[in-house]
């Protein structure tokens, strides 16, 4: 059965950083890209970064990107998103999906991050 | 950046109703199109991808086509668990796209 949990969610203040883990199970990580979503409060679904399968390629929208890293580590069967310079406007729900050639065919229960100082 | 508009936002429909809702697009994407079933407090389900295929464990009254640039999601038969909001996305291109979401409710 495939599983993904997020975690390290939490309270940040404005201008801090923060690191989401997603542990995986169930299926051969490495052989998947992998990508972040959120949603804001009331708002609806945005994605926010994608990675390949070794991690030599990642990609971003212009609302995070230059401040969200996405990265992996295979040999761990995890996913991690490094968000720095956080703005209020970044509060959300963040999940953890696999990308099956790029629709998102599992999702993690997902983890809050609120930005407020 | 590719824009999928959703239509309509919001919609309510009786048990048993034919359901439709829509996905157009701002420039050709071929099939790549999914859907996404989402209920609050949980994640986002996966309904449909490749603007047709049905994805795994979804039931068969749900069933998705395809016109030009305009996606359809159909209930062949509405039940009270399909109520929730309903998203398409796009991944024909970076960066990926969702549309605005369509809330669909019982009557």
């Amino acid at each position: 059965e495939v599983q993904l949990v997020e975690s390290g969610g939490g309270l940040v203040q404005p201008g801090r950083s923060l690191k989401l883990s997603c542990a995986a199970s169930g299926f051969t990580f490495s052989n998947y890209y992998m990508a972040w979503v959120r949603q804001a409060p009331k708002k609806g679904l945005e994605w926010v970064a994608t990675i390949s399968t070794s991690g030599s390629r990642t990609y971003y929208p212009d609302s995070v990107k230059g401040r969200f890293t996405i990265s992996r580590d295979n040999a761990k069967s995890s996913l991690y998103l490094q968000m720095n310079s956080l703005k209020s406007e970044d509060t959300a729900t963040y999940y953890c999906a696999r990308d099956n050639y790029g629709w998102f065919a599992y999702w993690g229960q997902g983890t809050l991050v609120t930005v407020s100082s | 950046d590719i824009q999928l508009t959703q239509s309509p936002s919001s919609m309510s429909a009786s048990l048993g109703d034919r359901v439709s809702l829509t996905c157009q697009s701002s420039q050709g994407i071929g099939n790549y199109l999914s859907w996404y079933q989402h209920k609050p407090g949980k994640p986002p389900k996966p309904m449909i991808y490749y603007a047709t295929n049905l994805a795994d464990g979804v039931p068969s009254r749900f069933s998705g086509s395809r016109s030009g640039s305009d996606y359809s999601l159909t209930i062949s038969s509405l039940e009270s668990e399909d109520t929730a909001i309903y998203y398409c996305l796009q991944y024909d291109e970076y960066p990926r796209t969702f549309g605005g979401g369509t809330k669909l409710e019982l009557k």
